[in-house]
């Protein structure tokens, strides 16, 4: 069974453009969070979907967004970037209700020049 | 709202010896995991823990939940060089699916 896979696994960008990362869940996970981690703060979590809900959300300012699709894929959107949001995103899949365990994809390094 | 500490935040020992990490949550939890991410990898879960004063064993790696479940702690027995890793504790935020984690443990085994 393949793991959790997100794309692309590095990424440069300059401040204020916008940028969209991928994560495909391990085949039957349904629910998909998204942690940003930095060496400062750690992992800190961004969101989580679940059906296509986002079911709840951390405390990010309104320039990070996802969303998830019909087959538990997910995006996550960060518009206007800031040299601040260079970090490791960092998506994990469950089964869903009742499966707590998360299972980590690679990550995608983003770099803000 | 819940906050996660964990101890220490960096500990190098020479291989061989014991480690321990600890972990306290300023909240009763419902359960605590235990994850371990090697240098430039990502997460990976190693445990869960449920029952007050559960205590689990994985070869050389003994978990403990506090029997007031508000502390966990991870003990590694004469490390190895494939131990070095950061080490985090996560507890689920009551009533919702977020995960709190630990501010992590890094650990590095000299030869």
């Amino acid at each position: 069974k393949a793991g959790v896979t997100q794309t692309p696994r590095y990424l440069i960008k300059t401040r204020g453009q916008q940028v969209t990362l991928s994560c495909s869940p391990i085949s039957g996970h349904r629910s998909v969070s998204w942690y940003q981690q930095t060496p400062g703060q750690g992992l800190q979590f961004l969101f989580e979907y679940f059906s296509e809900t986002q079911r709840n959300k951390g405390n990010f300012p309104g320039r990070f967004s996802g969303r998830q699709f019909s087959n538990s894929r997910s995006e996550m959107n960060v518009s206007t970037l800031e040299l601040g949001d260079s970090a490791l995103y960092l998506c994990a899949s469950t089964l869903g209700p009742g499966h707590e365990k998360l299972f980590f994809g690679s990550g995608t390094q983003l770099s803000v020049l | 709202g819940q906050q996660v500490m964990q101890i220490p935040q960096y500990q190098h020992v020479q291989e061989g010896e014991d480690f321990t990490t600890y972990c306290n949550s300023s909240t009763t939890l419902s359960n605590i995991q235990w994850y371990k991410q090697r240098p430039g990898g990502h997460p990976v879960f190693l445990i869960q823990l449920v029952k007050s004063g559960e205590v689990k064993k994985q070869k050389r790696l003994t978990f403990q939940f506090g029997e007031a479940k508000k502390n966990s702690s991870l003990h590694i027995t004469a490390t190895q060089t494939t131990d070095v890793g950061t080490y985090f504790c996560a507890e689920r935020a009551s009533g919702t699916y977020k995960y709190i984690f630990g501010t992590g443990t890094r650990l590095k085994v000299l030869a």
